[in-house]
């Protein structure tokens, strides 16, 4: 089955500055890759997703990047702000499987 | 609210009892996922139902059960509980029946078992 690997586990960047958040997974079929935001005491959320047959996609300050050769992709949040400050899983599956494979997630601390 | 709706939020209870987490999913979602969080496994992943039928199944224990119905709401039986049990459980629903469509999920039911 799908492995997903996900690095730093944890986080702090300086409010303004960037977080990146990588992830690494085993299964060569898998082409759907989504993130999500955990914030405490509610469920993730998902904020962002890419399929395989795009290398980046980006929505205001969120961006994810995909290698399909090097089974990685990243999550890159600019202008980091106070309410960055969350827990973040990548996951990843093949489009039509039935379950998402996450990642062990990364708690991001943005600094004031 | 992300329209997903699980009850109860927390549940304390005593091994070797029986509990039932309630999920609605959000309109039009014919999927449902269940989904364990603990802070060594981390999200995993337990059983699916679309449209009425079991779809798949994951890490689920054979003491753990689910079921949806017609209505489309699912309910999750876990029975026989021990100490290890104790989790958040994520319920989350999807209009189709692949992971592809984007999972919404719940806030989760709290499990505490003492």
């Amino acid at each position: 089955g799908e492995n997903v690997e996900q690095h730093p586990s944890t986080l702090s960047v300086q409010e303004g500055d960037s977080a990146v958040i990588k992830c690494t997974y085993s299964d060569s079929a898998s082409n759907y890759f989504p993130w999500y935001k955990q914030e405490l005491g509610k469920g993730p959320q998902l904020i962002i997703d890419i399929r395989s047959n795009v290398g980046e996609k980006k929505d205001q300050r969120i961006a994810v990047t995909l290698n399909k050769t090097a089974k990685h992709f990243s999550l890159h949040i600019t202008e980091t702000q106070p309410e960055d400050s969350a827990v973040y899983f990548c996951a990843a599956s093949e489009v039509n499987d039935y379950k998402l494979s996450f990642g062990a997630g990364t708690t991001v601390t943005v600094r004031a | 609210d992300s329209g997903v709706t699980q009850t109860p939020k927390h549940l304390i209870t005593a091994t070797g009892q029986r509990v039932t987490l309630r999920c609605s999913p959000r309109s039009g979602d014919l999927s449902v996922y269940w989904y364990q969080q603990s802070l060594d496994q981390g999200l995993q992943f337990l059983i699916q139902y679309y449209n009425g039928e079991e779809r798949a199944k994951g890490n689920i224990l054979e003491r753990f059960s689910a079921q949806q119905f017609p209505d489309l709401h699912s309910e999750l039986n876990l029975s026989s509980l021990e100490l290890g049990d104790s989790a958040l459980y994520f319920c989350a629903s999807s209009v189709g029946s692949g992971a592809g469509y984007g999972y919404t999920f719940g806030s989760g039911t709290r499990l505490t078992v003492v």
